[in-house]
């Protein structure tokens, strides 16, 4: 399958600091992006989707100015925690598509702890 | 809207024992439907899936799943476990065009004892 690059692994950062996360599609061109957040003991919730070149749209509850979604080129797409704090820390995990393949790939994904 | 229900949040099996993790759906038309692996701190990975065609998939690591309209149910099956196979496991429903945003289950966690 095709092969999508989250980085970092890991994050910590402090309380009121900001944090970007990247996700890279590696040998295919990723026209949808999607941003998870995964609680602790809880499944996977979409945040966001974003398409290259256009504005993300939100899934309700996910505040669009705390969390600013970036998809500038085809094969990259980035994740912006503005402001952290401790309540936003979570796993986060992308998923790109080439809107060809039935399906889309996900990321290893990101451990973020905001202390 | 589409969603899925996965009953059983743990599960606990003896290596060599046979697996069946239990997942519903609901979607009002043909469903792309998704098992995924999680290892923990892990991202995800796919071991299935199902869009159309025969109703029993093959995945990878031994691991197949059944689709059964009737019951809006597809359960993942594995004849034998493996201490490596130790994991969450994440059933989950596509939107129409397969490769749109996916809603996840909540998760099986899979311990396999010795």
């Amino acid at each position: 399958g095709a092969v999508v690059s989250q980085h970092p692994s890991r994050v910590i950062c402090k309380s009121g600091t900001s944090v970007k996360i990247e996700c890279r599609s590696l040998d295919f061109q990723a026209t949808t992006m999607f941003w998870y957040r995964q609680f602790p003991k809880k499944s996977l919730m979409l945040m966001a989707t974003s398409n290259e070149g256009s504005k993300a749209t939100y899934e309700q509850g996910v505040e669009k100015d705390k969390f600013l979604i970036n998809h500038a080129s085809l094969t990259l797409s980035t994740l912006t925690v503005t402001s952290a704090h401790p309540e936003d820390s979570s796993f986060y995990i992308c998923s790109g598509t080439d809107g060809v393949n039935t399906e889309a790939f996900f990321g290893q994904g990101t451990r973020l702890t905001v202390v | 809207a589409q969603s899925v229900t996965q009953p059983d949040i743990h599960i606990t099996v003896s290596e060599g024992a046979s697996l069946e993790l239990r997942c519903n759906y609901s979607y009002g038309a043909t469903p792309y439907l998704f098992w995924y692996v999680q290892s923990p701190g892990q991202g995800l990975q796919l071991l299935l899936k199902y869009f159309s065609g025969d109703t029993l998939v093959q995945g990878i690591k031994g691991f197949e799943a059944e689709f059964k309209r009737s019951q809006s149910s597809f359960n993942l099956r594995k004849p034998s476990v493996h201490w490596s196979d130790a994991a969450e496991y994440f059933c989950a429903v596509g939107d129409s065009g397969g490769y749109q945003k996916v809603t996840f289950g909540t998760g099986t966690k899979l311990q396999v004892i010795p």
